[in-house]
């Protein structure tokens, strides 16, 4: 079974704060995603990433950045973070980019409060 | 218009109803996933399907290609199948995930 995790599941963080969110995978797959979900809008891709060290935005990528050093860890990063990012935090892998059937395996996610 | 549109929104159903949730989507596609969401954020992926239909326990997905539709039923409806269900296209070509915004189902003992 592939297991996603995610390093909190629960996150209070002050405007301006820098936060640092990580995601963890066990199954050796290549590619990693981020997504904020908002009520009403669904699942929003952030960031991506196909390889150690490669990234590419998502749709709404303003705000944040991503680092991938390792194949199995890739991090979201808030350099400042503002109320309208309060948001649920869902990091998700899947195997191989260019796949005709690829699925994406999702963590549980990560509930962030910034006052 | 979203590409990938859910109804209902909403749902609520006695416990033993018969559900059905449908996914319709503008774009073209490799595959849709059905995923589910229970209160508390983890999302589980259900079924994941390019053609016809699949089984698994009292869910059934289908899919028909040429009208670029799917549906998710559930039979004999159970108070713990209350959660979020979220349609999902992976594209052809840019092999994007697109999700729809999901439909939210409650079922009553």
């Amino acid at each position: 079974d592939v297991k996603v995790t995610q390093s909190s599941r629960y996150l209070v963080k002050r405007t301006g704060e820098k936060v640092f969110l990580e995601c963890v995978q066990d199954m050796d797959h290549e590619n990693m995603f981020w997504y904020r979900q908002d009520p009403g809008l669904g699942l929003r891709l952030i960031y991506f990433s196909y390889d150690v060290k490669m990234k590419e935005k998502g749709d709404i990528p303003e705000g944040y950045s991503v680092s991938r050093e390792k194949k199995e860890r890739f991090s979201l990063i808030l350099e400042s973070a503002s109320t309208n990012q309060t948001s649920m935090y869902l990091c998700a892998s899947s195997l191989y980019w260019r796949l005709a059937y690829n699925e994406q395996f999702f963590g549980p996610g990560t509930r962030l409060t910034v006052l | 218009k979203n590409e990938v549109e859910q109804s209902p929104q909403n749902l609520t159903a006695q416990e033993g109803e018969f559900i059905t949730i449908n996914c319709s989507y503008s774009v073209g596609i490799s595959a849709l996933h059905w995923l589910q969401q229970h209160p508390g954020g983890g999302i589980v992926s259900l079924f994941m399907l390019s053609s016809g239909k699949k089984k698994h326990g009292r869910l059934i997905a289908t899919i028909n290609i040429q009208e670029k539709h799917s549906s998710l039923h559930i039979t004999a409806s159970h108070p713990r199948d209350s959660a979020v269900y979220i349609c999902a296209v992976l594209t052809s070509g840019t092999y994007k995930y697109i999700f729809g915004t999901g439909t939210r189902l409650k079922v009553l003992a």
